[in-house]
């Protein structure tokens, strides 16, 4: 069964950081990656998607990795503003595993002024 | 821009009552998903559909059902509200076929109280 774990479970750092959100799982035959952003009570929304052949996505100040043999992803955020504040979770998708989602645990993160 | 819609933010129940949770996609996806998220526990699959009249068990679907009688619209019930019910809850969609983008797309969810 596909686990995944997200460390930190929370993070504080000043604005103006640069900050890693880090994601492992344990079954490397994964079809995709997803990184999420959860506001409170509110939806997820889809902030990174990386296929199962590709290495990274960016989008604008968001770098996502993957490193399927080491079971690994990790997000990138260049620059963190207090608008960066929230949940962001990571989700995998496995080959064969009828197109759902296993989600990570999640990261809190708080960008201070 | 895509969307998925879940026809209502906010929902009080009172226990005993029979609850429709909707939801509809306008991206002519394939498949839908309902969740449940509570603290603690994260996001908790209760079903899925791959196609029109087609369901599939998730995680924990005990105390709910589904319909999906159009390939936009994937509806959650809950037969008979109980308080352990109270949730937010998450629907989502995706496509099966690569070039559309095939991630998942949430809606903005339902917070169901039950009292």
């Amino acid at each position: 069964k596909q686990e995944v774990t997200q460390i930190p479970a929370a993070l504080s750092v000043p604005e103006g950081e640069n900050l890693v959100l880090n994601c492992s799982f344990t079954d490397s035959a994964i079809y995709n990656l997803q990184w999420f952003r959860q506001d409170p009570g509110k939806g997820l929304t889809s902030l990174l998607l990386i296929q199962s052949s590709q290495r990274e996505q960016t989008s604008g100040r968001l770098n996502a990795s993957l490193d399927k043999s080491s079971g690994r992803s990790t997000l990138y955020i260049a620059a963190s503003q207090p608008g960066d504040s929230a949940t962001y979770l990571c989700a995998v998708r496995l080959t064969g595993g009828g197109n759902k989602l296993t989600f990570g645990t999640g990261t809190q993160l708080k960008v201070e002024l | 821009d895509v969307k998925v819609t879940q026809s209502s933010r906010y929902l009080v129940k009172r226990t005993g009552e029979k609850v429709f949770l909707e939801c509809v996609q306008d991206m002519d996806h394939e498949n839908m998903f309902w969740y449940r998220q509570d603290p603690g526990l994260g996001l908790r699959l209760i079903y899925f559909s791959y196609d029109v009249k087609m369901k599939e068990k998730g995680d924990i679907p005990e105390g709910y059902s589904v319909s999906r009688e159009k390939k936009e619209r994937f509806s959650l019930i809950l037969e008979s509200a109980s308080t352990n019910q109270t949730s937010m809850y998450l629907c989502a969609s995706s496509s099966l076929r690569r070039g559309l983008g095939d991630g998942y797309t949430f809606g903005s969810g339902t917070r169901l109280t039950v009292v």
